[in-house]
């Protein structure tokens, strides 16, 4: 079964609005999470790095004023894009790591399809 | 810089046996993992291997040479449903455990 679960899965909405994404843990903490983005035909890219407790390492290029991360709890973060625009339109997805041996890998959430008009 | 290299398609028959290659350049280097991702899905797990050598789990196998910086998934007696793409990432050497993911080989299965 999953162990991480993202909502919602699909967003449609209009330019400038704000779209706030959650990633959750399901039965194990994760002190870090990670949030990635994807274009169709490509890869992963990673954008953040969400620790609770703390704030979140973004990659370069990446504008944290513009992707806000909260990583409130040890089983849930946030990711809030502020003002869409159509560009921001893309998949995102997160991920957690299970605590424990460096073989863990991480664990994907089902991802969410954001499309702004 | 990091780099990660794979082939951007390939093609094979149902039945018959195929090798993924990645090859990377990276900074530092905790392991290398194999995800799955179908159309519109999330990635699912497949391999981790650290170690070189050859890691085996039933139909899928993972092979790692780090002094070569490469590694190969291996995909035995193919299925329709295995057309998917397949992500080599590399884990990065600091305690972030963040991975640096390849551009994925979109693997399609014909009858």
């Amino acid at each position: 079964g999953a162990v991480v679960s993202q909502h919602p899965s699909r967003v449609i909405c209009k330019s400038g609005t704000s779209v706030k994404i959650e990633c959750r843990s399901l039965d194990f903490q994760a002190t870090t999470m990670f949030w990635y983005r994807q274009f169709p035909k490509k890869s992963l890219m990673l954008m953040a790095t969400s620790n609770e407790g703390s704030k979140a390492t973004y990659e370069q290029g990446v504008e944290k004023d513009k992707f806000l991360i909260n990583h409130a709890s040890l089983t849930l973060s946030t990711l809030t894009v502020t003002s869409a625009h159509p560009e921001d339109s893309s998949f995102y997805i997160c991920s957690a790591r299970l605590r424990g041996l460096s073989n863990q890998p991480q664990h994907f959430g089902d991802g969410t399809r954001l499309s702004i008009l | 810089g990091q780099n990660i290299d794979q082939p951007t398609e390939m093609t094979a028959t149902e039945g018959a046996i195929v090798q993924i290659n990645c090859t990377y350049q990276t900074s530092g280097f905790n392991g290398l993992f194999w995800y799955q991702q179908h159309a519109g899905e999330a990635p699912t797990f497949l391999s981790y291997n650290v170690l070189d050598g050859l890691e085996e789990k039933g139909r899928f196998s993972s092979f790692l040479s780090r002094s070569k910086g490469y590694s190969y998934l291996l995909l035995k007696e193919l299925q329709m449903k295995d057309s998917a793409s397949y992500l080599c990432a590399v884990r990065d050497a600091d305690s972030s455990y963040k991975l640096i993911f390849g551009s994925g080989t979109r693997l399609l299965v014909r009858p």
